[in-house]
């Protein structure tokens, strides 16, 4: 079993649809969540951090985590054509080794 | 503010030879990461500078090795190129460990 599942998609949603995005995890360790987009041939870009259990809201985003199913989501309101990338789940333990374990990304297309 | 930046963005090296990355960190950053992206897949961690120092490490051979420098700019070596490591390269800042990290926009690297 993967430290950390994601589904690749594509997922295709109409403009202004909300999308949600989810990873499961097996490590009960990881006590950071991070989600990261991705443009194509683009470095990942940090969306959203949270530590430990809960929600997190940021304009059209909001993420969440439920530790006790070790299940992890995203959800982006009113959506974009320009949300359209591919959106990386990841999570970390807090020691001393740093390493941030990611999910394979889910690809996005928001359609006009 | 300068973000994450690395040099060079595109490189083409042969079965054997060694290879030098570059990586710039975001101002005020001390904590430089490295990971390596298949295609399709997500980044896997290499290593963790920590104000010059070695602070933890993935599951990559010896040939991949790295530097910190004092002004906290960093080097990923790679030596004995195989076709393997065919990849998009990633550094990563952070204020320091368990902190979030921003991610430059790699280089691609291709072994012919």
């Amino acid at each position: 079993q993967k430290e950390v599942e994601q589904d690749p998609g594509p997922l295709s949603v109409p403009e202004g649809a909300i999308v949600s995005l989810n990873c499961t995890y097996s490590n009960s360790a990881f006590q950071y969540f991070m989600w990261y987009r991705q443009y194509s041939r683009k470095g990942p870009e940090l969306l959203m951090y949270t530590y430990s259990s809960g929600n997190k809201e940021d304009g059209r985003f909001t993420a969440q985590v439920d530790k006790s199913s070790k299940y992890i989501s995203l959800f982006i309101r009113d959506s974009q054509p320009s949300d359209s990338a591919t959106y990386l789940c990841a999570m970390s333990e807090k020691n001393r080794d740093d390493k941030i374990i990611f999910g394979k990304g889910t690809r996005l297309h928001i359609l006009p | 503010e300068t973000g994450v930046t690395q040099s060079p963005t595109h490189l083409i090296k042969t079965r054997g030879q060694q290879v030098t990355l570059r990586c710039s960190s975001q101002s005020g950053h001390n904590t430089v990461s490295w990971y390596q992206q298949a295609l399709g897949q997500g980044p896997q961690f290499i290593f963790q500078y920590y104000r010059e120092e070695e602070n933890g490490r993935g599951n990559f051979p010896p040939r991949f090795s790295g530097l910190q420098f004092p002004n906290y700019s960093s080097e990923l070596n790679v030596n004995a190129l195989e076709l393997d490591d065919s990849a998009l390269y990633l550094c990563a800042s952070s204020l320091g460990v368990n902190q979030p990290q921003h991610f430059g926009d790699g280089t691609r690297l291709s072994i012919l």
